[in-house]
């Protein structure tokens, strides 16, 4: 069965430091993985997909398929990273798109 | 319309009503999804519809939940008899529904509180 799982559901960084948000899966098949941001009183968007291998906003995030995980990652941390960060998997079976339980970032002045 | 349209925002309703919620996807998207957000569970998978058939309702709760959609756009998530368990942000989202890793265009959601 496909699973994704955001073991941290709070993490807090000081402004500058490196900060790494943990997301492993599960998955028998190819699947493909993305990274949704919710900021204060907005919508749910998309922050970046692993088939574009893009960085927004400084973000990165690489597929490591021995380990199965899909781990985003920021050098250096703004107060306006500040957001509720959710992983999800979609599959080529077909167009059903599955999420973490999320894991909030605060990110500290 | 310019983004994923989502009614009520707020919904109040006593326990055993039951409820309508609605959803108006972007122009021209073929694939709709409702998700449920609560504490604690992050974003859970109800119902996924390609045009207006579902082809994965898996993730509907109990068959109290039911969800349909007309014309290729507009989707309705019916909750009858709600408990309070069911208070939770009900979210909707569209794609363009032509291959499996498309980015979700998500609405603002709908909050529904049973008392």
């Amino acid at each position: 069965a496909q699973r994704v799982t955001q073991p941290e559901k709070l993490l807090s960084v000081f402004k500058g430091a490196p900060v790494e948000l943990k997301c492993n899966y599960s998955y028998s098949g190819s699947p493909e993985l993305f990274w949704y941001v919710q900021y204060s009183r907005q919508r749910l968007q998309l922050l970046l997909r692993h088939i574009s291998r893009e960085s927004i906003k400084g973000f990165t995030a690489d597929l490591n398929k021995g380990e199965t995980s899909f781990h985003l990652k920021k050098p250096f941390a703004q107060e306006e990273d500040s957001a509720m960060y959710y992983c999800a998997l979609s599959n080529t079976g077909g167009f059903k798109t599955i999420f973490g339980a999320g894991t909030r970032l605060f990110v500290k002045a | 319309g310019a983004g994923v349209s989502q009614s009520p925002s707020n919904k109040v309703t006593e326990k055993g009503k039951d409820v309508e919620l609605r959803c108006d996807p972007i122009s021209g998207h073929t694939a709709l999804y409702w998700y449920r957000q609560s504490l604690g569970q992050g974003l859970e998978f109800l119902i996924y519809f390609q045009g207006n058939s579902a082809p994965d309702k898996s993730g509907l709760p109990s068959d109290r939940f039911s969800a349909e959609r007309t014309g290729g756009s507009v989707s309705t998530l019916t909750i009858q008899r709600t408990q309070q368990e069911d208070s939770a942000v009900y979210l909707c989202a569209s794609s363009v529904g032509q291959t499996y890793n498309e980015k979700l265009f998500f609405g603002s959601g709908t909050q529904l509180s049973v008392l």
